[in-house]
């Protein structure tokens, strides 16, 4: 079985805070992705990654930053963490050219 | 730009009845579409990969169909459970770029 982890369920931080928040996949899949979800937005893509080292810009990737020096970690980061940032983060990962993605439990931060 | 649209927000039905969801897309041809479930509180997690090319996919009480005409996949469940209650998520995707998410639909199934 495909197995998707995030590092924590829930996180509550501060505003102004830096957020880590780490995304490993053990299939060896070479594409990972980071999305959030917010009751009536639907699923928003903020950054991908098809290789090691790189990243491509999602839809909304202002406010964050990532980093995969790995091929089965990646890690979505909050410079300055913001009240509009509290949200549902899913982490998701693919083999390439085969996009059935294989999604994590998810992350709720709150921003406070 | 490229959208997918479900049409309904919600969905209830009968316990044992069939239920049909919907999903649109416009400003692009994806080359296929794919649904996911989501419960509430977890990721997604992939049900079916239709291909343009393909008319139809089954796989136990799932069945999805690919319609390039009318720009549209249906996606239905035959002999639906209570257990079935879930948020339904249509995506198209061409190629290796990322998969463009519709908002769900979210079924209650009635026993």
């Amino acid at each position: 079985d495909v197995k998707v982890t995030q590092s924590s369920r829930y996180l509550v931080k501060r505003t102004g805070e830096k957020v880590f928040l780490e995304c490993v996949q053990d299939m060896d899949h070479e594409n990972m992705f980071w999305y959030r979800q917010d009751p009536g937005l639907g699923l928003r893509l903020i950054y991908f990654s098809y290789d090691v080292k790189m990243k491509e810009k999602g839809d909304i990737p202002e406010g964050y930053s990532v980093s995969r020096e790995k091929k089965e970690r990646f890690s979505l980061i909050l410079e300055s963490a913001s009240t509009n940032q509290t949200s549902m983060y899913l982490c998701a990962s693919s083999f390439l050219g085969r996009n059935e993605q294989y999604f994590g439990p998810g992350t709720r931060l709150t921003v406070t | 730009s490229q959208k997918i649209e479900q049409n309904s927000e919600a969905l209830n039905i009968q316990e044992g009845k069939t239920a049909t969801l919907t999903c649109n897309y416009t400003n692009y041809s994806p080359a296929y579409l794919q649904w996911y479930r989501q419960d509430p509180g977890r990721g997604p997690v992939f049900l079916l990969l239709i291909r343009e090319n393909e008319k139809e996919k089954r796989k136990e009480r799932l069945k999805v169909t690919f319609d390039t005409t009318l720009k549209q996949s249906l996606f239905h469940i035959t002999a639906s459970q209570p257990a079935d209650s879930a948020t339904y998520l249509c995506a198209g995707g061409e190629g290796n770029t990322p998969l463009v998410f519709g908002k769900g639909t979210r079924l209650s199934v009635i026993a």
